[in-house]
């Protein structure tokens, strides 16, 4: 299918442990990007990228990793995750005007 | 890095009435300034955009202004209708450099029957 697609749709992790989240496009869009949502912070850019094997880092980047092999693909690693990173994220897709939001992944870490 | 900053954070309108919601930024090399509209466990999705070098643009019952001197921009809604109501996001973006897409905080807007 044509689009944007986040995997999973819900996780759930313990304190700790390694999770990845995971994007991919089909558009081939140069630019991606991750975000967070929190109730009252908007949207907080954590990561973007503007084509393979380039990424940098967003307003809140700390305890997470990304990386950009493909264009499709721009997955989130959590090395390890703790409570504060529990949110709902999503990644998005741009290529000259419009960003293009996948549907979101809830993570809860416990 | 860019800094955006929206009013009010909520807004509660009578059906059929107007709404306003303001935008600024601090990065005077942005140029392009979309709206997000996020309806309840939806995701974002783009309602209307304006470029640096146009002060206004229309669609239907929604509007955008830009005064790039002031660095702020507006989204107003014209005869609102329940399924206005949703949080919306404006963004700041400095094309041509990083591509850093920056939101600002957001706007719950709901609309009374």
């Amino acid at each position: 299918d044509a689009g944007i697609t986040q995997s999973p749709r819900y996780k759930i992790t313990e304190t700790g442990r390694q999770v990845t989240l995971m994007c991919h496009q089909t558009w081939s869009h140069s630019y991606m990007f991750w975000y967070r949502q929190d109730l009252g912070h908007g949207l907080r850019l954590i990561y973007y990228s503007a084509a393979a094997d380039i990424t940098d880092k967003g307003e809140v980047p700390d305890g997470y990793v990304v990386s950009r092999s493909k264009t499709e693909n721009f997955p989130l690693t959590l090395e390890s995750a703790t409570r504060s990173q529990t949110s709902v994220y999503f990644c998005a897709s741009r290529e000259i005007t419009e960003a293009f939001f996948g549907q979101g992944t809830r993570l809860t870490v416990v | 890095g860019e800094n955006v900053e929206q009013h009010p954070s909520t807004l509660s309108v009578q059906e059929g009435d107007s709404a306003v919601i303001k935008c600024t930024y601090s990065d005077s090399a942005s140029n392009y300034f979309p709206w997000y509209k996020q309806e309840l466990g939806k995701r974002p999705q783009l309602i209307i955009d304006i470029r640096s070098n146009v002060g206004e643009k229309k669609d239907q019952r929604i509007a955008v202004t830009l005064n790039k001197t002031a660095k702020h921009f507006s989204l107003h809604i014209t005869e609102t209708q329940p399924e206005d109501s949703a949080v919306y996001f404006c963004a700041a973006v400095r094309d041509n450099y990083g591509q850093n897409f920056v939101f600002g905080p957001g706007t719950r807007l709901s609309v009374l029957p």
